[in-house]
This record gives structure tokens, C-alpha cells and sequence, in this order.
């Protein structure tokens, strides 16, 4: 079975622009949630989308969203990039039912000069 | 909102020796997860803990659920070069729609051949 893909892998934005990244579950499963590692802070969940519905949300602010088509796979959003927005962006999947094994993809690297 | 202290920051070894760190927790998780992350990818799980006081072996890999639900440990044997990357823990709280993972801040484990 594929992993977890994510697109782009590498990404750089200047402030105030906005980007969309893409995550791809690994088939059958259809949660996806979004975490944002940075040195500082580390991994930090944005947000949890199931069978197409956000289920959980982490506390970041307006400018993050994200939302999930029907066939699981999921985009986030993120508007008036801010230079504190450069990020290793992660989506993690994993299969209905098993609420904890979350399988990674290798995340989407955004600079934001 | 939970925290996960993450201990030690970073460790360096020589091939051969064991290794142990842990992670405590303000609050009560019901799953206890471990994860390995390398340069350039995403976290890979390693162990996933379930029930308090449960110990689960993976090849050299050992960790426990602690009995309050507030700890775990992770301890590694004879370790090899390869064993080198930032060890994270991870605690997922009650059931229901709370799915998501709070991480502690990482290990960096260093490993001289």
C-alpha cells in the first residue's frame, strides 16, 4: 500500500500571500489531520477532518483552514502568510475505527520570507 | 491546555549502550504513542501503548504505559548508528471525537559508531 503523499514537498511564499498544500491519505483511510512543526513549538495539531467534516480543531487561528473531498483526500489553507507561519506542515492519516495508529506523510516544508 | 515534558532534550551515545527516555503529562492520556522522526520525513510510529501498566516490546525497542496514565517511557538496547533521529511521545486523550495527538518536544539521539 502507498503512504501517505503529500504535495509540495518544498514551498516558498512571501508574506501575505496565501498557500494550499495537499495531502493524499493512504487508501481506505479516511481521517486526515493536519500538525505544523516548527523548532520551537513542535508538533502542534491544526485540525481533524473525517468523512468530509472537521471533527477537531486545534488553536490556530482563522487564517488556517483546510477541508477534505470525498474521496479522503484533504488541503489546508493558509491566508496572509505571516513569516512565523514557516513550517514543516504535516498530515497524518488513519483507517476509520482505530483511533490511534496515525501513519505520517513526509510533510510539506514552507518558507515564508 | 495538556502538555507533554519530554525528557531528555537530546542524548549522545555510544553504539552499544542502552537508552531510555520518558515523557510526563498534566493530564490523563488513554493511548500512549511513540514516534521516530528522520531528516526530511514524516514521524514513523514505533510503539502504541493502550491500557496503563501495559510494557510492549518492539525488536530492541521496550516502553511502558504508566500506571496513572500520566507517563511512559521509551527504552532502546544495544543501540546502532541507525538508531539516530528525534524520538517523539505522543498521548491521545479520552474517546469520543477527541482523536487528536499532543506531542512532547522530541529527543535527539545521537549515536557514535
Amino acid at each position: 500500500k502507498a503512504g501517505v503523499t503529500q504535495t509540495p514537498r518544498y514551498l516558498i511564499k512571501t508574506r501575505g500571500q496565501q498557500v494550499t498544500l495537499s495531502c493524499s491519505p493512504i487508501s481506505g483511510h479516511r481521517s486526515v489531520s493536519w500538525y505544523q512543526q516548527t523548532p520551537g513549538q513542535g508538533l502542534q495539531f491544526l485540525f481533524e477532518y473525517f468523512s468530509e467534516t472537521q471533527r477537531n480543531k486545534g488553536n490556530f487561528p482563522g487564517r488556517f483552514s483546510g477541508r477534505q473531498f470525498s474521496n479522503s483526500r484533504s488541503e489546508m489553507n493558509v491566508s496572509t502568510l505571516e513569516l512565523g507561519d514557516s513550517a514543516l506542515y504535516l498530515c497524518a492519516s488513519r483507517p476509520a475505527g482505530l483511533a490511534d495508529t496515525q501513519y505520517f506523510g513526509p510533510g510539506t516544508r514552507l518558507t515564508v520570507l | 491546555g495538556q502538555q507533554l515534558n519530554q525528557s531528555p532534550q537530546s542524548m549522545f551515545i555510544q553504539e552499544g549502550e542502552d537508552v531510555s527516555m520518558n515523557c510526563t503529562s498534566s493530564s490523563i492520556f488513554n493511548t500512549w504513542l511513540w514516534y521516530k522522526q528522520e531528516p526530511g520525513e514524516g514521524p514513523v510510529l514505533l510503539i502504541a501503548l493502550y491500557k496503563a501498566g501495559e510494557l510492549t516490546s518492539n525488536g530492541r525497542l521496550t516502553a511502558q504505559f504508566g500506571i496513572t496514565r500520566k507517563d511512559s517511557f521509551l527504552n532502546i538496547s544495544a543501540s546502532i548508528p541507525s538508531d539516530v533521529g528525534i524520538y517523539f511521545c505522543a498521548g491521545q486523550g479520552s474517546g469520543g471525537s477527541n482523536y487528536k495527538l499532543t506531542f512532547g518536544k522530541g529527543t535527539l539521539l545521537t549515536v557514535n559508531p
